[in-house]
């Protein structure tokens, strides 16, 4: 069964410091891999995927992701925090045996302080 | 282009009550995808539909269920609720269905309560 880890349940980062928010996943075969971002009250909203190619995914919002196949990881980075970056992440992977489900991460909340 | 909206945005009902939830997916955009969000199971799938039809279902009871109308617009029904129904529900949606190299856009979700 295929499935996605993220192993902390809260990040904490200061301002200006850089973050990264830990997935690991257990797929067969090759995986897709997506982050996703939800602020209080709002729905997900897509920051970057990898699908094949290069392992440094850049995404939205200046975050990016590197896939590391021997780990089975997909962390996601920024360089440089910030306040407004606190929010849910979730890490997801594409279920191959059923078609567009997406298996999400238990999600880590980020908390930036100034 | 409009986003993924989701009507209503916040219900609540008693248990025992059924509720019907709306999704309008982005102009153009054929598959939608439900999801229940809870803070004990966190993110999980409900269905998929694709063309009005449902293309895949995940581990929930037969009191859940949905359908798609020839404009992609998709309607999701929980009938005699109970109190585990309480969730947000988001709708998301993308182009095809199936294909897995395509993220899913999401709504804002319908925050249902079951008193």
């Amino acid at each position: 069964a295929q499935s996605v880890a993220q192993p902390e349940d809260q990040v904490n980062v200061a301002e200006g410091n850089p973050l990264t928010v830990k997935c690991t996943y257990s797929v067969s075969g090759n995986p897709y891999l997506f982050w996703y971002v939800q602020y209080p009250n709002r729905g997900l909203q897509f920051l970057l995927k990898y699908i094949t190619g290069d392992n440094l995914v850049k995404g939205s919002y200046g975050f990016e992701a590197e896939f590391n196949k021997s780990q089975t990881s997909f962390h996601l980075k920024k360089p440089s925090a910030l306040v407004s970056d606190s929010a849910l992440y979730f890490c997801a992977v594409r279920d191959k045996n059923q078609g567009g489900k997406l298996i999400f991460g238990q999600g880590t909340e980020l908390s930036v302080k100034p | 282009k409009a986003g993924v909206t989701q009507t209503p945005r916040y219900l609540i009902k008693t248990r025992g009550q059924q509720v019907t939830l709306s999704c309008s997916p982005i102009s153009g955009h054929r598959s939608v995808s439900w999801y229940q969000q809870t803070p004990g199971q966190g993110l999980q799938f409900l269905f998929e539909y694709f063309s009005e039809t449902q293309r895949n279902k995940g581990n929930f009871p037969g009191r859940f269920s949905g359908r798609q109308f020839s404009n992609s617009r998709s309607e999701m029904n929980v009938s005699t609720l109970e109190l585990g129904d309480s969730a947000l529900y988001l709708c998301a949606s993308s182009l095809r269905a199936g294909e897995q190299i395509n993220e899913q856009f999401f709504g804002p979700g319908t925050r249902l309560t079951v008193l």
